[in-house]
């Protein structure tokens, strides 16, 4: 696609429930990032995919959270019995390179809000 | 592990006027890029411009241009002939050598006013 797309852009869920955020990248691109951000806030790194791998999940802040990404391209991320501190915006980004000598940009969705009551 | 600092939690400026955000960051590497992203209300993420670490001359994109100190590790962004659709979040940014396995840091973001 032109850009990077998720959905939704907005979620609204009760504490305890289950969500799941996509990401759609870039046609082409080898590298996806998870952040979050907080209200008022820069953005915190999550997750890193080259490919379908998932080389880095030291960002991820519990076991609630879980990211995948089968194929290489669509991205999801799942949180499991969602807590109020899981409010924020959940941005993808992605990358066309995965190793050194990339032009180092990445391309960034609108992100998702989420709002946990 | 790397660190991004914005000092300045909000600055306002003129229409027309000129503004610099300071940025500073703190990595044991001697290759890396540093970038400043522009974050209106949408959300979106938008690349302002991108400086290489081992390039000496300092970036330039249109209006935005940066002063980069490397010895100082900082990373200033310049505006000039501010135009009300400037008017955003900024954040400061790095990323290091390694490419696709090196996400970015984020600093905590500039909330920047144009005054009409």
């Amino acid at each position: 696609g032109a850009g990077v797309s998720q959905s939704p852009r907005y979620k609204v869920a009760k504490r305890g429930q289950d969500v799941a955020l996509r990401c759609d990248p870039i046609s082409g691109h080898v590298s996806l990032f998870w952040y979050q951000q907080a209200l008022g806030q820069g953005p915190e790194f999550l997750t890193y995919f080259q490919n379908e791998a998932q080389l880095d999940k030291s960002g991820l802040p519990s076991d609630r959270f879980f990211a995948e990404r089968p194929e290489g391209s669509v991205s999801t991320l799942k949180i499991q019995r969602t807590q109020q501190e899981d409010s924020a915006v959940y941005l993808c980004a992605s990358s066309l390179g995965a190793l050194a000598g990339a032009t180092g940009e990445l391309f960034f969705g609108e992100g998702s809000r989420l709002t946990v009551l | 592990a790397q660190t991004v600092t914005q000092s300045q939690p909000e600055m306002s400026v003129q229409e027309a006027e000129t503004v610099t955000l300071s940025c500073t960051y703190d990595t044991s590497e001697s290759d890396y890029y540093l970038f400043w992203y522009k974050q209106p209300p949408s959300r979106q993420m938008i690349l302002v411009i991108r400086q290489e670490a081992y390039k000496q001359q300092n970036a330039t994109e249109n209006r935005f241009s940066v002063n980069f100190q490397k010895a100082a590790k900082s990373f200033s962004l310049k505006i000039s002939d501010s135009q009300l659709g400037d008017a955003a979040m900024y954040f400061c940014a790095y990323r290091g050598p390694g490419g696709g396995a090196d996400g970015l840091t984020f600093g905590k973001g500039t909330h920047l006013i144009i005054q009409p």
